[in-house]
């Protein structure tokens, strides 16, 4: 079936230090999308990809859509402590009509 | 505000009985919904998406006699845990789509312990 995968499994910086998580899927995606859940909380949506080699950013993210659909990449710039928490990303294919979670990426930022 | 509410947020229940989650889309009708359930440190595993007016549909390893869903409305899917045992602990998240976007909300999440 479907996977998704994301590196690194954990990664720990200090303060001010950039931060990327990789998200690989086994089929190509019609959509990827992006969640940050916090320690003991629920996936927070934080945006959608949707072009072949799409960029955006939201202030410190960056985010990529692979140009095959099949990757994508999260990176965050000079890191806050307010950035820990779990990233996933989330492939979505038509043809299913679901989201399948990536193993996500676990950041701690040290003060 | 939430967009979508999950209820209960925490359970303990006995080994044996059933536990009943609701999932209900507050600001628009939702013709799909999904239910997820997290192993600690995991990541979110898909257990059925369930649409409105029809029969669950769900991922392969989840046995739906097990884990009754129910999408009775556009705007209100449960998810029923039937005769618990410790082995289902876990904390169960639902997400609603629309036809519109392919973004999904999630719920606050629910975390079952079974005692």
């Amino acid at each position: 079936g479907q996977q998704v995968m994301q590196i690194p499994q954990y990664q720990h910086v200090q303060e001010g230090e950039d931060f990327t998580t990789y998200c690989n899927s086994s089929t190509t995606l019609s959509n990827i999308q992006w969640y940050k859940q916090r320690p003991g909380g629920h996936p927070v949506f934080l945006i959608q990809l949707v072009k072949s080699g799409e960029v955006k950013k939201q202030k410190r993210l960056t985010f990529q859509f692979g140009e095959a659909k099949k990757n994508s990449s999260l990176h965050i710039t000079a890191t806050q402590t307010t950035d820990v928490g779990t990233y996933f990303c989330a492939g979505f294919t038509s043809g299913t009509y679901k989201y399948i979670f990536g193993t996500g990426t676990r950041l701690k930022v040290l003060a | 505000g939430a967009v979508v509410s999950q209820h209960p947020s925490r359970v303990i229940c006995k080994s044996g009985t059933s536990v009943k989650i609701e999932c209900r889309s507050l600001d628009f009708q939702a013709t799909t919904m999904f239910w997820y359930r997290q192993f600690p440190k995991k990541s979110l595993m898909l257990m059925a998406t369930s649409n409105e007016g029809s029969k669950a549909t769900y991922e392969q390893g989840v046995e739906k006699d097990k884990f009754l869903i129910n999408h009775a409305s556009l705007t209100l899917s449960t998810l029923t845990v039937t005769s618990a045992h410790p082995e289902d602990s876990s904390f169960y998240i639902c997400s609603v789509g629309r036809a519109s976007s392919t973004e999904a909300f999630f719920g606050q999440g629910t975390r079952l312990t079974v005692v």
